[in-house]
């Protein structure tokens, strides 16, 4: 199976800031890599899809990019409603496998 | 709007079975692929078994194999998940969940439930 390593595991930041998430899998798997976000008690919700691709509906502040094992997410300026796990997941080969999460709180 | 929204979750002791079902809606069901996913307490997601639009074909991970079977009622627009020969580790919030492509299974999800909690345990 395919490893998915995020980081960092959590982070802390103010609203306007600028974020960063790394996704690394353990092999090559083209731009198969799709974002999710995760709030406590709800469904998770799809960001980005095939690396880079915005899903409908989805905030234009939300950006992916990379390709091959190394990915990133990145948040520019941040919003009150965007605390929460955002979390990988590679969609290359079965299984489809995800990362661990990363937690974004407020500082 | 798409609708998905799954029960069925509950209390069971190791070694027993657990039928859970997922009712869609907003959406044509008998043409898209469905998953379940979990997500054990505190947790990561992990992909359990999909199933395609028509039921023809079924994947399982390693860790529900020959356990657990995905099956849909096109008719109803609902999926199920039976659970066998339960245990401790299959505790978990279970999701069910619309692949984004229609008829082809892409792995890239685009709808969840809220999800519904089983909990092993003696």
């Amino acid at each position: 199976d395919i490893q998915m390593t995020q980081s960092p595991s959590s982070l802390s930041a103010s609203v306007g800031d600028r974020v960063t998430i790394t996704c690394r899998a353990s092999q090559s798997i083209s731009n198969y890599l799709n974002w999710y976000q995760q709030k406590p008690g709800k469904a998770p919700k799809l960001l980005i899809y095939s690396a880079s691709s915005l899903q409908s509906g989805v905030p234009s502040r939300f950006s992916g990019s990379g390709s091959g094992t190394d990915f990133t997410l990145t948040i520019s300026g941040l919003q009150p409603e965007d605390f929460a796990t955002y979390c990988c997941q590679q969609s290359y080969s079965s299984p489809p496998t995800f990362g661990q999460g990363t937690r974004l709180e407020i500082k | 709007q798409v609708q998905l929204v799954e029960s069925g979750g509950g209390v069971v002791q190791p070694g027993r079975s657990l039928r859970l079902s997922c009712a869609a809606s907003g959406f044509t069901f008998s043409r898209y692929p469905i998953y379940w996913v979990r997500q054990a307490p505190g947790k990561g997601l992990e992909w359990v078994a999909v199933i395609s639009y028509d039921g023809s074909k079924k994947y399982y991970a390693d860790s529900v194999k020959g356990r657990f079977t995905i099956s849909r009622d096109n008719s109803k627009n609902t999926l199920y998940l039976q659970m066998n020969r339960l245990r401790t580790e299959d505790t978990a919030l279970y999701y069910c969940a619309r692949d984004i492509k229609l008829a082809y299974t892409s792995g890239t999800i685009d709808y969840w439930g809220q999800g519904t909690l089983v909990t092993v345990s003696s």
